[in-house]
């Protein structure tokens, strides 16, 4: 089945350590993001890839890195310059067409700052 | 630049009578606009997306949503609510020909409460 996967599904983390959140697609698609989601803030755009070794900023990418060497995955480090992780993370892709510009979702890790 | 706003943050209905979910965009071109729904702790999955074809858009799990563009109004609906329709709902917007193409707008979500 094609889809999104994200790993893992939970993730506690101490402070001042970084940490790699997986994403991984088989749907063939060009463009892939990362969201951060707090509660009552909806989805906030950390980073986003249209092609394979290229990214670009999103509204929030302080303390996030992001690497894309490969079309199926784009992981996210959240680094220890980040001052407050603790939050529902989610990948999502698109075909990156204008007219089929959609976007799945992986079902998301939940990173908490101990 | 591209906006959406979500006019209510909570939804409170009762089994079986509708649903209206109501959003309103900004877009200074052609745009697209989609509704997603969010179940505790999972992904988010599409329900329906307008990209200027027909202006009422059906979707899955009985929703339909009708694109009004003098309103700037991209309202979602549903005849009768189900338990199970109990989630979050997001409207989204992307401006498909301009330079925040490939970027998409989240509303806050408007969580929705069906009661027995």
């Amino acid at each position: 089945d094609g889809g999104i996967t994200q790993s893992p599904k939970y993730l506690f983390r101490k402070e001042g350590q970084n940490v790699t959140l997986s994403c991984e697609q088989n749907l063939n698609h060009d463009a892939m993001y990362w969201y951060r989601q707090d509660p009552g803030q909806g989805l906030r755009l950390i980073y986003y890839s249209q092609i394979v070794n290229d990214f670009q900023k999103g509204d929030i990418a302080e303390g996030y890195s992001v690497s894309r060497e490969k079309k199926e995955s784009f992981p996210l480090t959240v680094t220890s310059a980040q001052k407050n992780p603790t939050a529902f993370y989610l990948c999502a892709s698109t075909l990156g067409d204008r007219d089929y510009n959609e976007q799945f979702f992986g079902p998301g890790t939940r990173l908490t700052v101990l | 630049a591209q906006s959406v706003t979500q006019l209510d943050s909570h939804v409170s209905v009762s089994e079986g009578t509708p649903v209206l979910l109501r959003c309103n965009y900004s877009s200074s071109y052609s745009p697209s606009l989609f509704w997603y729904v969010q179940h505790p702790n999972k992904g988010l999955q599409l329900l329906l997306k307008y990209t200027s074809a027909a202006t009422l858009v059906k979707g899955i799990n009985g929703f339909e949503a009708e694109f009004k563009k003098s309103e700037t109004s991209f309202h979602l609906t549903k005849p009768s609510a189900h338990m199970s329709d109990a989630a979050e709902y997001f409207c989204v917007v992307s401006d498909q020909y301009s330079d925040s193409w490939g970027k998409f707008q989240f509303g806050a979500g408007t969580q929705v409460v069906v009661t027995p």
